[in-house]
């Protein structure tokens, strides 16, 4: 098992360009999420997805849109880059409620936006 | 919405001293989670706890849970250098969303 992973693991994008960033599971898990992890802040939501084909905002949404059109891929992506939302981008899954609910992430994307 | 303060924000502690790093949540949580992160790591699941008042133990490692489920702790016992990282707390009020604090950053000098 691969686990979680996420491409690519690095970018510098100009302000205004668009970009995608994928995140694919091959654990089966029901939920995915993408953070995003600043200095001294944590790592703060931006959307998330129970199950295939749904999304909901999280924290931090603004400036971002997200697709779950297959259960093991969520895609996150930013229409319109700014230089505020350079910062490393964490995906991660975890199985349905009802056991324990430790979150598994990927190894990250650092994405800085000039 | 729901906070969570972690405390304090960074550590530097001498290998074999104790470390304890406290969490604390603006609202009632369902449970918390603990994570470390080593130096260009991702977050790793280290632990859950759910009852109020529970107490786990993992090797030199101890975690609590407050009776009010609003607060918890982290107590590292004879620190090591591989304990070097930052340790996150992770409340989860409802739903499968946590909500992370900032994370405690600990430094081991050998």
């Amino acid at each position: 098992n691969a686990g979680v992973t996420q491409t690519p693991k690095f970018r510098v994008l100009k302000t205004g360009q668009s970009m995608t960033l994928l995140c694919a599971q091959d654990m089966n898990h029901e939920y995915m999420y993408w953070y995003r992890q600043d200095p001294g802040m944590g790592l703060r939501l931006i959307h998330y997805s129970v199950g295939e084909g749904t999304t909901a905002k999280g924290e931090v949404p603004d400036g971002y849109n997200v697709s779950r059109l297959k259960k093991q891929n969520f895609l996150l992506g930013l229409e319109s880059a700014a230089p505020s939302q350079t910062s490393v981008y964490f995906c991660a899954s975890s199985p349905l409620a009802g056991g324990p609910n430790e979150q598994f992430f990927g190894p990250g994307t650092r994405l800085t936006v000039l | 919405g729901q906070q969570v303060m972690q405390i304090p924000q960074y550590q530097h502690v001498q290998e074999g001293e104790d470390f304890t790093t406290y969490c604390n949540s603006s609202t009632t949580l369902s449970n918390i989670q603990w994570y470390k992160q080593r130096p260009g790591g991702h977050p790793v699941f280290l632990i859950q706890l759910v009852k109020s008042g529970e107490v786990k133990k993992q090797k030199r490692l101890t975690f609590q849970f407050g009776e009010a489920k609003k607060n918890s702790s982290l107590h590292i016992t004879a620190t090591q250098t591989t304990d070097v990282g930052t340790y996150f707390c992770a409340g989860m009020e409802y739903g499968n969303k946590l909500v992370f604090g900032a994370g405690t950053i600990l430094r081991v000098k050998s």
